[in-house]
């Protein structure tokens, strides 16, 4: 099974509105990522939470990190059509000098114009 | 420009036969992954490396195999012990505890 769960596993909401995505993952971790990929293409990082923080924002985008719960959340504001894709959290659960990121089942957002 | 670069872009293979897909980075970074992924499914790491001539297995390495001659390389061969090889296979490196940058992935068929 996949360390990590995003849920819910699909989503659709109207352009302006706001997106939300969770993840829940299952051992611990020393940073949580959120990836995007369009349809047929590769994924693309839109941001970094470490495990010591709790909260992190870039642009429209808000991440939480909650690491007694073992869950992070995805906050899209304003969404465009455009934010159209499906979204990944990844974690990285390596150790002893090796980093070994997996990657949870995704969320395809559709945002409708 | 420095990215990930990965070829082929579609592939073809018949039942039987290994096929090698490449993966080559000018970013400078250490680490590099194998993932597969299925239709309408999240991504599954088959190997890993963070150093030349070391690499780990993922969670999915059976029927797969890897080499790290090179920083810049790390080609991945689908063997004919993968049972169900049809996937999307998409590579990526990065900086150790960092981000990581992908490929425009390679899409294999068997036939």
């Amino acid at each position: 099974s996949q360390q990590g769960e995003e849920d819910p596993q699909a989503l659709s909401i109207q352009e302006g509105e706001n997106a939300t995505m969770n993840c829940s993952y299952k051992t611990s971790i020393n940073n949580l990522q959120w990836y995007r990929q369009n349809s047929g293409r590769g994924l693309v990082h839109l941001i970094l939470i470490r495990s010591n923080e709790r909260e992190k924002h870039s642009g429209r985008l808000r991440v939480t990190l909650d690491t007694s719960k073992k869950s992070s959340s995805l906050l899209i504001t304003a969404s465009r059509a455009a934010d159209t894709a499906s979204y990944f959290c990844a974690t990285d659960t390596g150790s002893g000098g090796y980093q070994k990121v997996t990657f949870g089942t995704g969320t395809k957002l559709q945002v409708i114009p | 420009d420095g990215g990930i670069t990965q070829s082929p872009k579609y592939l073809f293979r018949k039942e039987g036969q290994n096929v090698t897909l490449s993966c080559e980075q000018n970013l400078n970074h250490d680490a590099m992954y194998w993932y597969r992924q299925d239709p309408g499914q999240g991504l599954r790491l088959i190997y890993y490396s963070q150093i030349v001539n070391d690499f780990q297995k993922g969670d999915i390495a059976e029927g797969y195999s890897v080499s790290r001659e090179k920083k810049e390389s790390f080609p991945l061969t689908v063997t004919s012990a993968q049972k169900n090889p049809t996937a999307f296979y998409l590579c990526a490196s990065g900086l150790f505890a960092g981000e990581l940058f992908f490929g425009e992935g390679s899409r294999l068929t068997v036939l």
